[in-house]
């Protein structure tokens, strides 16, 4: 089945600057690749997504990269801010259900603290 | 006006007894998910449905019954709880279709004492 490993489990910067986490899948297959934010004590929420048919997608201070070849994406926040501090995970699509359902193998997540 | 809703919030029980936890969604999906954060975060999935149809089951023991009586329902039967079953419980829709997005309740803390 599909494994998703996610780096760095924790990243420190500095407010203004880039934060980067990377991810890596192990099934070729998979074509759908969310990346979810979780704050202290609340619901992950969806911040961006992208598809095994697009390389790279942007949203504001937020960017995925996809590189199929390699099997890896990539979060980009630009210009931190301390409310971007929280939990982010990375997912992949199993699969092995198609249409019916969407299992998604989150990463083991990544502690981002920006410091003010 | 929540998308998806579970109660309770929180959940503090004895080793050995029987809970539920309750889901609902509003979304209008077909798709809805169990899932579990355990004490380092990670999240995976339990179990999925599709209009009220068990779609995956992970390895999940036993104990762990969930039911749909309709596709807006989704509910979480535990029985003989154990120490090991602390967590936070997630539920959450999509729409089907795969590749789109998962809508995920506030989550249920429950702990075994």
């Amino acid at each position: 089945g599909e494994n998703v490993e996610q780096h760095p489990s924790t990243l420190s910067v500095q407010e203004g600057d880039s934060a980067v986490i990377k991810c890596t899948y192990s099934d070729s297959a998979s074509n759908y690749f969310p990346w979810y934010k979780q704050e202290l004590g609340k619901r992950p929420q969806l911040i961006i997504d992208i598809r095994s048919n697009v390389g790279e997608k942007k949203d504001q201070r937020i960017a995925v990269t996809l590189n199929k070849t390699a099997k890896h994406f990539s979060l980009h926040i630009t210009e931190t801010q301390p409310e971007d501090s929280a939990v982010y995970f990375c997912a992949a699509s199993d699969p092995f259900y198609g249409g019916a359902t969407n299992k998604l193998i989150f990463g083991t997540g990544t502690l981002l603290a920006v410091q003010p | 006006d929540t998308a998806v809703s579970q109660t309770p919030k929180y959940l503090v029980t004895q080793m050995g007894n029987d809970k539920s936890i309750k889901c609902e969604q509003n979304l209008g999906h077909d798709t809805m998910y169990w899932y579990k954060q355990d004490s380092k975060k990670f999240l995976k999935i339990m179990f999925s449905y599709n209009n009220k149809e068990l779609i995956i089951n992970e390895t999940v023991p036993n104990r762990f019954s969930p039911k749909s009586p309709d596709k807006a329902h989704l509910n979480l039967h535990i029985n003989s709880l154990e120490l090991g079953d602390s967590a936070v419980y997630f539920c959450a829709s999509s729409s089907t279709g795969g590749n789109t997005e998962a809508f995920f309740g506030q989550g249920t803390r429950l702990t075994v004492v």
